[in-house]
Parts: C-alpha cells; sequence; structure tokens
C-alpha cells in the first residue's frame, strides 16, 4: 500500500533563506509523485509533479524537487524564501496514473520577516 | 472554464440531519473524488468514481453516499450527520496526471 511521511508538521524559515520541506513515501510500484500547497481557506493547487524521466522536477514559484528512488524520496526545495510562500504543503504519492491520491499530512511553512 | 466548483461553501448542522455537498466540473474529466481534510491527517479519500455510473469506497466510506449519474456532477450525501463529520471537503477532478480541486466545504456538525 502507498502511504506518505512529511517530516515536521511545522517549518519556520527567514525570509530569503532555503526552504527545505521533505517527503518520504512507500510504494510498491514506481510512484506518481506531487506536491501541492494550499493557502489559507483556498483548495489545493499543483505545485510540480513527477511521472517519469529527469528527477529534478521544476514547478511554479520557484520550487523545485528531486526524486530519489534509493531514498524513496521527493523533497521540495527553494533557493531563497518569500513571505507569499506561507501556507501548508502537501506531498502526494500515486500508483494508479494520477488516481488515487494518498496524501502526507501536510507542512506547514511560515516564513519570518 | 470554472473548474472544479464546490457548493455550500459553509455549513453547519444539527446531529442527525442529511445534506448533500455539491460538485460539478466542467473539464469532462472521468474520474471524479472526494476528501476530508482534518488537523494534522493531511486528506482522506472518502468516496471515487472512474465515470458516469461508477463509484466506489476510499479510505474512510461510512456515513457517507456518493452517486454519479453524470460526468459533470459528483454530490456526496451525509445521511444522518455526527459531530466526527466537522471537517473541510473537498471534491477533485483528474486530468492529465493532476489532480484539480474545489475550493472546499467547512462543515460543522453540532
Amino acid at each position: 500500500a502507498q502511504s506518505v511521511t512529511q517530516l515536521g508538521s511545522h517549518v519556520s524559515v527567514s525570509e530569503g533563506a532555503l526552504v527545505l520541506l521533505r517527503c518520504n513515501y512507500s510504494s510498491s510500484v514506481p510512484p506518481y509523485l506531487f506536491w501541492y500547497v494550499q493557502y489559507p481557506n483556498q483548495g489545493l493547487q499543483l505545485l510540480l509533479k513527477y511521472t517519469t524521466g529527469a528527477t529534478l522536477v521544476k514547478g511554479i514559484n520557484g520550487f523545485e524537487a528531486e526524486f530519489k528512488k534509493s531514498e524513496t524520496s521527493f523533497h521540495l526545495t527553494k533557493p531563497s524564501a518569500h513571505m507569499s510562500d506561507a501556507a501548508e504543503y502537501f506531498c502526494a504519492v500515486s500508483e494508479n496514473y494520477g488516481q488515487n491520491f494518498v496524501f502526507g499530512p501536510g507542512t506547514r511553512l511560515s516564513v519570518l520577516p | 472554464n470554472a473548474g472544479v466548483t464546490q457548493t455550500p461553501k459553509f455549513q453547519v448542522l444539527k446531529t442527525g440531519q442529511s445534506m448533500t455537498l455539491q460538485c460539478a466540473q466542467d473539464m469532462n474529466h472521468e474520474y471524479m473524488s472526494w476528501y476530508r481534510q482534518d488537523p494534522g491527517m493531511g486528506l482522506r479519500l472518502i468516496h471515487y468514481s472512474v465515470g458516469a455510473g461508477i463509484t466506489d469506497q476510499g479510505e474512510v466510506p461510512n456515513g457517507y453516499n456518493v452517486s454519479r449519474s453524470t460526468t459533470e456532477d459528483f454530490p456526496l450525501r451525509l445521511l444522518s450527520a455526527a459531530p466526527s463529520q466537522t471537517s473541510v471537503y473537498f471534491c477533485a477532478s483528474w486530468g492529465q496526471l493532476e489532480a484539480f480541486f474545489g475550493q472546499g466545504t467547512r462543515l460543522t456538525v453540532v
């Protein structure tokens, strides 16, 4: 069965600092991996996804993530945090062509001035 | 192109009442699903549908019913609301290896 863990329910960084949000998954088959962002009182918006091919995936708003099969990880990074990045971030895995997502518990990112 | 539309945005129910959360999409997606979001638990799948007339249970289906009579609509029914169903509910549809989410329905059961 698929599962997702996100280390740290709350991460705080200073504006301009590196953002690193961790995601590890378990899957019995090569997975599809996703990062979604949720701003307050909003739905979820896709940041980036890994399906096949290049393991370093670039997304919107300067975020990127690297699929590391040996570590079963898909950590999300951004070189320089901006105040507008404050939100909740969800990692998700799917074994079935983008269906039946399993979401991680989420990480709330705070950006300090 | 509205994407995924959920109504209502907010709802307060008394224990034992019933209601239907509406979800509609205009992207002609076959696959739709309902999630509930609770603090510290991410999003958990309630029910999903792979096309009109076909539905199946997800991780937390108890207390909820769904139907899919058209490609566009996928309503979620609470037959007899319980305080444990207080949550934020999201509808999603899938296309091009991406899930499109509605804005959510915040439900409180008192």
